[in-house]
């Protein structure tokens, strides 16, 4: 039973360049969190999603942040124009439900440099 | 703003003793989670305890949690060179959409035990 996956696991940029970050779920979960993990920080929550819909998304800056989950494939975040101050760990989760007791599990994480 | 906050901030201590790290929240819960994050990696899920129980226990680990303090501990019994890591409180709070539960993560603390 695999567990929550991201590519790349590093992913390096020019500033302006874009960056598109995947997610697969777990196998049966439907629900998928992306956070961002600056240095020596703990995770920010950035935004919710379900299969075609996004629950919430009140931690996404307002600009050149974007997140999508179709119906079929990944889940993509997607950094436009990139800026150093993107570079730091985007670490996504998922569950099976939206129930409050549910845990959520975490991907290894995709780490973006900006250069 | 951090919804939890851990403390200490930095823990060095002995293999086989036992390591305490405090966790403390502002606002009302449903459930609060530890996570363990190992440098470079992603956050691996410890334990869960629910706003209406006050103690729970996981192997090696103990968590308490006190909602009328707004805190929790997790103890780590025992401990080995293998638990040297990050470790994460992390409050669920309801999002904008009822049914949605982001994480809110607190800044950790660091564990180092040395052989």
């Amino acid at each position: 039973n695999a567990g929550v996956m991201q590519n790349p696991r590093h992913l390096v940029r020019r500033r302006g360049q874009e960056a598109r970050l995947r997610c697969s779920p777990m196998k049966g979960h439907s629900h998928v969190y992306w956070y961002r993990q600056l240095p020596e920080e703990g995770l920010k929550f950035m935004v919710y999603l379900q299969k075609e819909n996004i629950i919430d998304e009140s931690g996404m800056p307002k600009e050149r942040f974007s997140a999508e989950f179709p119906k079929e494939g990944p889940s993509i975040l997607r950094i436009q124009q990139v800026v150093r101050g993107d570079s730091a760990a985007y670490f996504c989760a998922s569950s099976p439900l939206a129930a409050p007791s549910n845990t959520q599990y975490f991907g290894p994480g995709t780490r973006l440099t900006v250069l | 703003s951090q919804q939890g906050e851990e403390d200490p901030q930095a823990l060095s201590i002995q293999e086989g003793e036992n390591a305490t790290m405090n966790c403390s929240y502002k606002t009302s819960i449903n459930n609060l989670q530890w996570y363990r994050q190992n440098s470079g990696r992603g956050l691996v899920h410890l334990i869960l305890i629910r706003s209406n129980e006050r103690e729970k226990h996981s192997g090696r680990l103990r968590v308490t949690l006190d909602t009328s303090k707004k805190s929790s501990s997790l103890l780590i019994t025992a401990s080995r060179a293998a638990d040297t890591a990050s470790y994460f409180c992390a409050t669920d709070s309801m999002g904008l959409i009822q049914g949605a539960q982001k994480l809110v993560f607190g800044q950790g603390t660091r564990l180092t035990i040395n052989p």
